[in-house]
């Protein structure tokens, strides 16, 4: 079956670190979407991108989709000690109607 | 945005027995699905629910063991039926707003946490 992967499983930084986390599919996604999970708590939606090479930012948050639509990467510059928690790609093949597949995550632990 | 609401949050079951999982969304949704998360796991999706119809399931489950019921746009039930430990996990409920800008944004409640003995 389509699966998503996504590495690191996981990272510890010192704060003030950068993170990345990568997600890579053997096809070709319509669309990828990332959720942030807390300790404890629940996915959150953070963002989608759709266009080939799509590129968007929200405040320290990078996010990128690759040119064949083939896999993604998250990026925080500067950690801080909120950016604790799971990171998850998920990914959804052909249109809107079919369901989001979910990479493994990353657990990300930042050190003060 | 929606605010999606799961009861009971928490439960410890016997061996055998049912337990039936309800979840409230506060506005009309396109899709809600069930998902289950093994402590420091991934999301596997259980099945999506549909509207006065059936249940679509994804491979490895079924509706005899994982009934689901969605009577209107905003209420859904799962039921986690003849439970053995291997059943023991967190059940979320999640759903997809209808229409907008974010209209393939995805919403998750807190999720159930389910132990069986």
């Amino acid at each position: 079956g389509q699966q998503v992967m996504q590495i690191p499983q996981y990272q510890h930084v010192q704060e003030g670190e950068d993170f990345t986390t990568y997600c890579n599919s053997s096809t070709t996604l319509s669309n990828i979407q990332w959720y942030k999970q807390r300790p404890g708590g629940h996915p959150v939606f953070l963002i989608q991108l759709v266009k080939s090479g799509e590129v968007k930012k929200q405040k320290r948050l990078t996010f990128q989709f690759g040119e064949a639509k083939k896999n993604s990467s998250l990026h925080i510059t500067a950690t801080q000690t909120t950016d604790v928690g799971t990171y998850f790609c998920a990914g959804r093949y052909g249109g809107s109607a079919r369901q989001l597949t979910f990479g493994s995550g990353t657990q990300l632990t930042v050190l003060p | 945005s929606a605010v999606i609401s799961q009861k009971p949050s928490r439960d410890i079951c016997q061996r055998g027995t049912s337990l039936t999982i309800q979840c409230q969304v506060d506005s009309q949704v396109t899709m809600m699905f069930w998902y289950r998360q093994q402590p420091g796991q991934s999301l596997t999706l259980i099945a999506t629910a549909n509207q006065g119809s059936e249940a679509t399931y994804e491979s490895g489950f079924v509706i005899d063991k994982f009934p689901i019921s969605r009577p209107n746009l905003t209420f859904s039930t799962l039921t986690v039926s003849n439970m053995s430990p291997e059943d023991s996990s967190i059940y979320l409920c999640s759903a997809r707003t209808s229409g907008g800008a974010k209209e393939n944004e995805q919403f998750f409640g807190p999720g159930t946490r389910l132990t069986v003995l």
